[in-house]
């Protein structure tokens, strides 16, 4: 059993929609959890970062945390072509002390 | 947020020789860097922590001897691929944490270096 569990897609909406995107995890010692965006051939950019469970709101992303169920999600809303994507969900036991431990990364596409 | 640079970008090498790739954070010092891999169309491996001033901490699997890390400075961590073989080709991401301000212990990632051994 993979330790990160993440549909790679392609998931295809179209533009102004609400995008869910969602991980689930084995290993309950995960504290921390992170969402990243990448661009094809380029380095992930940390989009949401939170710390144990419950929700954070950043513009039109919102990350939930429910580590009772082991699943995280990350919700876009109004969708814009630009966010068109890959989305890794990403996780870790000490924040910035350990290494991260990735989803395979779900390929997004907004269409116009 | 903070900005992590690698160079090169791009290499392309033949069997059997050895490639560096640097990793500097540029506006802030990083005492642990993290190197990665990444495989078309998988997700990102951890393959090692870089500590500064002492030895890299190589996950299961990893050959040390194969990879060898170099954390120099607080701004600079260097990946070395000793005789590369074709099986290597690959995507280099590395990582650093900040320790300070809004990102405290927040990953940032460079832009990745891609690996062509020919």
């Amino acid at each position: 059993q993979k330790e990160v569990e993440q549909d790679p897609g392609p998931l295809s909406v179209p533009e102004g929609a609400i995008v869910s995107l969602n991980c689930t995890y084995s290993n309950s010692a995960f504290q921390y959890f992170m969402w990243y965006r990448q661009y094809s051939r380029k380095g992930p950019e940390l989009l949401m970062y939170t710390y144990s469970s419950g929700n954070k709101e950043d513009g039109r992303f919102t990350a939930q945390v429910d580590k009772s169920s082991k699943y995280i999600s990350l919700f876009i809303r109004d969708s814009q072509p630009s966010d068109s994507a890959t989305y890794l969900c990403a996780m870790s036991f000490w924040g910035g002390a350990d290494g991260l431990t990735f989803g395979k990364g779900t390929h997004l596409i907004i269409q116009p | 947020g903070a900005v992590v640079s690698q160079h090169p970008s791009r290499v392309i090498c033949k069997s059997g020789t050895s490639v560096k790739i640097e990793c500097r954070s540029l506006d802030f010092q990083a005492t642990t860097m993290f190197w990665y891999r990444q495989f078309p169309k998988k997700s990102l491996m951890l393959m090692a922590t870089s500590n500064e001033g002492s030895k890299a901490t190589y996950e299961q699997g990893v050959e040390k001897d194969k990879f060898l890390i170099n954390h120099a400075s607080l701004t600079l961590s260097t990946l070395t691929v000793t005789s590369a073989h074709p099986e290597d080709s690959s995507f280099y991401i590395c990582s650093a944490p900040t320790t300070s301000g809004r990102n405290y212990n927040e990953q940032f990632f460079g832009p990745g270096t891609r690996l062509t051994v020919l």
